[in-house]
């Protein structure tokens, strides 16, 4: 069965500090993968989506980044923190665009 | 670009009664809507989908309806329980790898 692992569950990081969020998915392969964020009482904003390996594609301007290394492997990167990017942030994969999404269970980043 | 509506944040109701929540949507249907339940400081976690050429999915208590002439879906949870209490989301798919999410609707059955 498939399966999608997100770390870390929670992170505090200062302001003006890196980033680096990993997710990767196990008994698939070529998935769609996607970043999503959320912020509280909100709904899921897209980030970044990627249909294989190097192709990355970016819905929302901003210091944020993400890479695909792997089929796999879905990194989303910051090299200076904002306070603007404290939120739930939620990696997905799907097979298909006619398949739901399964989401990993989500990194809550405090940005102090 | 789309924008979702869903009724209202939150929906209180008591434990054997049906749910009944409202998805609206602007501008072109979708080619699929699907539906998401969202417990507190957890991942969305995927329900039902539904297409666009279709009017009804039904899963166990849980039914869908999707009306593109009023640009509208309906969820419902019958004989709710306590447990069936989260965030529910709708979600747009324009074919396009571009899953929209709504706000959500939060309900809590009371026993």
């Amino acid at each position: 069965s498939q399966t999608i692992h997100q770390w870390p569950a929670t992170l505090v990081q200062p302001v003006g500090s890196p980033l680096s969020l990993e997710c990767t998915v196990e008994g698939t392969s070529n998935p769609n993968l996607y970043w999503y964020r959320q912020a509280a009482g909100r709904g899921l904003q897209l980030l970044f989506y990627s249909v294989g390996i190097g192709q990355i594609s970016s819905e929302v301007p901003q210091n944020l980044s993400a890479s695909r290394p792997q089929d796999r492997q879905f990194i989303l990167s910051s090299k200076k923190l904002l306070l603007s990017d404290s939120g739930f942030y939620l990696c997905a994969w799907s097979g298909s665009t006619n398949y739901g999404y399964t989401f990993g269970s989500g990194t809550r980043l405090t940005v102090v | 670009s789309q924008k979702i509506e869903q009724n209202s944040e939150a929906l209180n109701i008591q434990e054997g009664k049906t749910a009944t929540l409202t998805c609206n949507y602007t501008n072109y249907s979708p080619a699929y809507l699907q539906w998401y339940r969202q417990d507190p400081g957890r991942g969305p976690v995927f329900l039902l989908l539904i297409r666009e050429n279709e009017k009804e999915k039904r899963k166990e208590r849980l039914k869908v309806t999707f009306d593109t002439t009023l640009k509208q879906s309906l969820f419902h949870i019958t004989a709710s329980q306590p447990a069936d209490s989260a965030t529910y989301l709708c979600a747009l798919d324009m074919n396009d790898y571009k899953l929209s999410f709504g706000a959500g609707t939060t309900v809590t059955v009371r026993a």
